[in-house]
């Protein structure tokens, strides 16, 4: 079974430009969650969907951040426009429901020049 | 708020060894809590998630603990080898389904 997919690995874009990244969850996993997690640190929740609806966004910078999963499957972040301090690696990760064990992507690793 | 604190932040020891990795919590009511190891440059691997109302749980060389009541999760590694080198990372989750997270404890295993 395939794990949860993420591109691209690796970006590196000028500060104010726009990024993007995406994520496929396992298959048949209903919550997804995004992440962002910093050198030496845990990771820190963005936002966390069930199905199509965002649940809890109360951690994503709204200002320059973005998230959809139209249809329940896919999704995908979005930084517009980037700042030196978003350098950081970006994390998908998926689980059947809010309650069972998540699983993670390899994530994106973002640097703002 | 949930603080999570993982002890020590740094091992090394040499291959074979039977070794300890511990998790302490402040808020005990946690609905499950899962253990993750992390490579270098790499994105996270659960290993193995312990329901509240468990006492243990096991995979293969792997075995965690979790004392609800204390706030502490212990993860015990078995016959220890240079491919466990990893980051290993507790996260107790909440009622409101978030994963608290640990800064890990970074293992080396010496061949």
């Amino acid at each position: 079974e395939a794990g949860v997919v993420q591109s691209p690995r690796y970006k590196i874009i000028e500060k104010k430009q726009p990024v993007a990244f995406w994520c496929n969850p396992i298959s048949g996993h209903n919550t997804l969650y995004w992440y962002l997690q910093n050198l030496g640190q845990g990771p820190e929740l963005l936002i966390r969907y069930e199905n199509e609806e965002a649940v809890d966004d109360s951690q994503l910078p709204k200002d320059r951040f973005s998230a959809e999963r139209l249809k329940g499957v896919d999704s995908t972040l979005k930084i517009q426009p980037a700042e030196l301090g978003d350098s950081a690696v970006y994390l998908c990760a998926s689980s059947q429901s809010q309650w069972n064990e998540q699983f993670f992507g390899p994530g994106t690793r973002l640097t703002v020049l | 708020k949930q603080e999570v604190t993982q002890i020590p932040a740094a091992l090394s020891v040499p291959e074979g060894e039977n070794l300890v990795l511990n998790c302490s919590f402040t808020d005990s009511a946690i609905y499950n809590l899962q253990w993750f190891r992390q490579d270098p440059g790499k994105g996270l691997t659960s290993l193995l998630l312990i329901q509240s109302s468990q006492r243990e749980q096991t995979s293969g060389r792997l075995n965690a603990s979790l004392d609800k009541s204390s706030g502490r999760s212990t993860l015990y590694i078995a016959a220890s080898q240079p491919g466990d080198s990893a980051t290993y990372l507790c996260a107790p989750k909440e009622s409101n389904y978030q994963l608290i997270w640990g800064a890990g404890t970074k293992l080396i295993i010496k061949p």
